[in-house]
């Protein structure tokens, strides 16, 4: 799977948007990028997944650049309970066993 | 209903014994996982199984075996404890191998050697 490098920690203010970048530069055609969360001492929540389009759920949105080398996570208001560690993780699907490898994400921390 | 649920959520043991830690997920999905999180807080895949199979063994000492009595269960077996095994075991399944859906994942057992 493609490595992907994130920042290790951000900050956002509470009631806006956090944005959370991604680089996937090794990304290969059939690799789809998923973001998961980790709030603390909870196991992994999953956000949301694409493979080259825009994607928006009730959690988030995810903005993939056209040459897929990189992509943005938004959390458009962010609450005091959206401080978690964020994963970005690119994976085949349907290789390897279904697993995800993990990173070291990027700690968000949304203060008052 | 908790989706992936695991027992215990704390285990404190000492360093030799041997001890499970149960799995179970109401999803009605095909494929469980074990992952490890260590002191630094990096998460690894242990171990997938899909229908009872397994097909995931990340070079995890023979120290632990896993389980599968039925699709919704994959337990996990650790003998003669160590030290280093002390960390945060995460299950956690998904509906099959090939689809690209979600993981669920369980809250978690701290297992601590002393």
């Amino acid at each position: 799977d493609a490595k992907t490098t994130q920042p290790t920690s951000m900050d956002c203010a509470e009631g806006r948007a956090a944005n959370l970048p991604c680089n996937h530069s090794t990304i290969s055609g059939n690799e789809y990028v998923y973001w998961y969360r980790q709030i603390h001492s909870q196991g992994p929540q999953y956000i949301i997944h694409g493979l080259k389009n825009n994607e928006t759920n009730e959690m988030a949105s995810l903005i993939i650049t056209e040459d897929r080398k990189s992509s943005t996570l938004i959390l458009p208001h962010a609450t005091l309970r959206d401080t978690a560690v964020y994963y970005c993780i690119v994976r085949v699907v349907g290789n390897q066993g279904g697993k995800l490898i993990f990173g070291q994400g990027t700690e968000l921390s949304v203060k008052p | 209903d908790t989706a992936v649920s695991q027992t215990p959520k704390y285990l404190v043991t000492q360093m030799g014994n041997d001890k499970s830690i149960k799995c179970e997920q109401n999803l009605g999905h095909d494929t469980m996982y074990w992952y490890k999180q260590d002191s630094k807080k990096f998460l690894k895949i242990m171990f997938s199984y899909n229908n009872k199979e397994l097909i995931i063994n990340e070079t995890v000492p023979n120290r632990f075996s896993p389980k599968s009595p039925d699709k919704a269960h994959l337990n996990l077996h650790i003998n003669s404890l160590e030290l280093g095994d002390s960390a945060v075991y995460f299950c956690a399944s998904s509906q099959d191998l090939i689809s690209n859906r979600r993981a669920f994942f369980g809250q978690g057992t701290r297992l601590t050697v002393v």
